[in-house]
């Protein structure tokens, strides 16, 4: 148990579904995150949030809409997404950006 | 970021020690060296880093090279539970929140 909790664990949606994905840390961090990890792909960053505020895209299609309305929550809203974005996605957290990253369990998502 | 270069995987026995290899010739003086793991299906885990001293926390020992180019990540007393991907990842710490995640090392414990 790292503090770090996500919901739903596996997330099954058709492409023209709307789903979303949450993420609630417990640590009293500052800055929230959005990984996505692909089969035999290292995991790559999608979104930083450091006090509510976005610092980071890192060049996510729009079809991947991250929202973050206080330090505690942030959510990865999806919708007509490709199988292509299958894939396990990981929220961590941290004190602030030169802390250790606490993850959690990740959602694993697959699109039909 | 510095690359690291970890081997692909490697095998060790349960109750010995494990000894993680990374190499990062082409670290800079300001750069932070962290180790992280993951269990299948599961979000990796902080482990350990350090910047140029030996560091050793409940879960692992790091040791890194008088030069810097490299470290080496002790597990002292491997366990089945010990059977994840290892990654090394040299960082910048300053506002920069990007950790940099490559390939790492798949360690099996082995009975």
């Amino acid at each position: 148990e790292t503090g770090v909790t996500q919901t739903p664990r596996h997330l099954v949606m058709g492409m023209t579904n709307k789903k979303s994905l949450k993420c609630e840390q417990h640590l009293g961090h500052n800055a929230m995150y959005w990984y996505k990890q692909s089969a035999k792909k290292p995991l790559e960053l999608m979104f930083v949030y450091n006090f509510k505020e976005q610092t980071e895209n890192n060049s996510v299609p729009s079809r991947f809409s991250p929202e973050c309305p206080n330090s505690s929550h942030l959510f990865l809203h999806l919708h007509t997404l490709q199988p292509e974005d299958s894939a396990l996605y990981l929220c961590a957290s941290s004190q602030a950006a030169d802390n250790e990253q606490f993850f959690g369990p990740g959602t694993r998502l697959t699109v039909l | 970021d510095a690359k690291t270069t970890q081997p692909p995987s490697m095998d060790c026995a349960e109750g010995r020690a494990a000894n993680l290899p990374c190499n990062h010739s082409t670290i800079s003086g300001n750069e932070y060296v962290y180790w992280y793991r993951q269990i299948h299906s599961q979000g990796p885990q902080y482990i350990i880093h350090g910047l140029k001293n030996n560091e050793t926390n409940e879960m692992a020992s790091l040791i890194i090279t008088e030069d810097r180019k490299s470290s080496t990540l002790i597990l002292p007393h491997a366990t089945l539970r010990d059977t994840a991907v290892y990654y090394c990842i040299v960082r910048l710490l300053s506002n920069d929140y990007k950790l940099s995640f490559g390939a790492g090392t798949t360690v099996t414990v082995r009975a």
